[in-house]
């Protein structure tokens, strides 16, 4: 299994301060094709995961750009440049290179 | 507009057989993977199983010997059957397609595994 291990557990932010996830993964998550299959997910209370970005660093449509992901190989980034109170809920790193497998989970709260 | 629908049984004995089905709305059946994903305070998310537009499955290995993913592409519908179900299979149940050409979920099913 690729284990996902993602830093902080928990964050409690101010609205308009920065915050920003750690994802680290057992393995390479490069594939032969040149991609890094490393994603993010975003859970809103009472809601079903979605797609915040994909491929590290590109944001779906109609995400934010506040919200921007880096990194490489085998340790990645989520970043928010100014945290608003909509950004509530639990934050998931997923990698698809080998089957799916997810990180535990950062929650986002508002101070 | 994509939607998927869920439904099944939400209360299960030790060993019964979990059932699920999920209709797709909005979306060609075959132009996807179907996923179903499961998530407990335990264990997190936990990926099951996939199945595409021609049948093809790939499950987890944890989870292999006891799942069948299977689909009625005339109805757009999925289907999850997990055998011989335990307490530690209480979980919330989505089916999903994941990635940037469509990103979709249902709403979740609730499953509790009790005597």
């Amino acid at each position: 299994d690729v284990v996902m291990t993602q830093t902080p557990l928990s964050l409690s932010v101010t609205p308009g301060q920065p915050a920003s996830i750690s994802c680290k993964s057992s393995q390479s998550l490069l594939y032969s094709d040149g991609k890094t299959y490393l994603h993010w997910y975003l859970q809103k209370p009472g809601q079903s995961p979605q797609l915040l970005i994909y491929e590290v660093s590109s944001r779906l449509s109609g995400v934010p750009d506040r919200f921007s992901g880096s990194g490489s190989g085998t340790d990645f980034t989520l970043k928010i440049s100014r945290v608003e109170a909509e950004d509530v809920g639990v934050y998931f790193c997923m990698q698809s290179i080998e089957f799916i497998t997810f990180g535990q989970g950062t929650r986002l709260e508002i101070k | 507009q994509v939607q998927l629908q869920q439904w099944g049984a939400g209360l299960l004995k030790p060993s019964e057989t979990l059932s699920l089905t999920c209709a797709v709305y909005g979306a060609s059946f075959s132009d996807y993977y179907w996923t179903w994903i499961r998530q407990s305070p335990v264990k997190g998310l936990e990926w099951i199983g996939e199945i595409n537009g021609t049948g093809s499955t790939n499950y987890n290995p944890s989870l292999e010997s006891r799942v069948t993913i299977s689909a009625d592409t005339s109805k757009q519908q999925l289907s999850l059957n997990l055998t011989s179900v335990t307490a530690a299979d209480t979980a919330v149940y989505y089916c999903a397609t994941l990635g940037y050409t469509g990103d979709y979920w249902g709403q979740g099913t609730l499953v509790t595994v009790s005597s």
